[in-house]
């Protein structure tokens, strides 16, 4: 079974404009984070936001929150006042424990369109 | 400056040939991660090291195999028994514990001649 899921393999957003990136995950670990990373064209992975599983307030970075809903297991990426520069894959990722060690491990990534 | 550097950007490997891409980090990691990344499938993990001269297998560790020697380094080396390594090959970096986000390399491309 998936741990991350990404349900969207494309999304289009109007520069200026709102957009929200979905990822739901499945553990049984009370003690996991969750993080988004962006990948440009150009191919390197830049860390984006953190949420830990005991954060009782969403995290916010700049132009990005994650809307954390727990019990639905749910940590949805929203960009705001989206730009050009935004367009790239985004990954969800999460961290839980497996045999000791926190391994991460990554959603497909949704690819994200800025139009202008 | 602290980073990650992997090299080459692009391989491109014979058939029946061993390749190894190089990953050094500057950054006083203890953990170190080597992904495949295909059209569509995210990143998968191939190996993982967390401490020198240890190394756990991923989930798609067939057809490669690691080292690290030095806390620095984790060069990964595509055998040829890895029947398609033609993919996006990313290492990273990073602590150990759940809240702590990964720093990755630029990535190295390999493709078949």
């Amino acid at each position: 079974a998936q741990k991350i899921t990404q349900t969207q393999p494309g999304m289009f957003v109007q520069e200026k404009e709102a957009v929200t990136l979905d990822c739901t995950y499945d553990t049984s670990d009370p003690s996991y984070g969750l993080f988004w990373y962006k990948q440009p064209s150009s191919g390197e992975m830049i860390f984006l936001i953190y949420q830990g599983s005991y954060d009782q307030q969403n995290a916010t970075e700049g132009r990005y929150s994650l809307n954390f809903q727990k019990a639905r297991k749910s940590a949805n990426l929203v960009i705001s006042a989206s730009q050009l520069g935004d367009s790239a894959m985004y990954f969800c990722a999460m961290r839980e424990r497996t045999g000791g060690s926190y391994i991460p491990t990554f959603g497909r990534g949704t690819s994200l369109i800025v139009h202008p | 400056d602290g980073g990650i550097t992997q090299s080459p950007k692009y391989l491109f490997r014979k058939e029946g040939q061993n390749v190894t891409l190089s990953c050094e980090q500057n950054l006083n990691h203890d953990a170190m991660y080597w992904y495949r990344q295909d059209p569509g499938q995210g990143l998968r993990l191939i190996y993982y090291s967390q401490i020198v001269n240890d190394f756990q297998k991923g989930d798609i560790a067939e057809g490669y195999s690691v080292s690290r020697e030095k806390k620095e380094s984790f060069p990964l080396t595509v055998t040829s028994a890895q029947k398609n390594p033609t993919a996006f090959y990313l290492c990273a970096c990073g602590g150990t514990y759940s809240n702590q986000p990964q720093h990755f390399g630029d990535g190295t491309r390999l493709s078949i001649l």
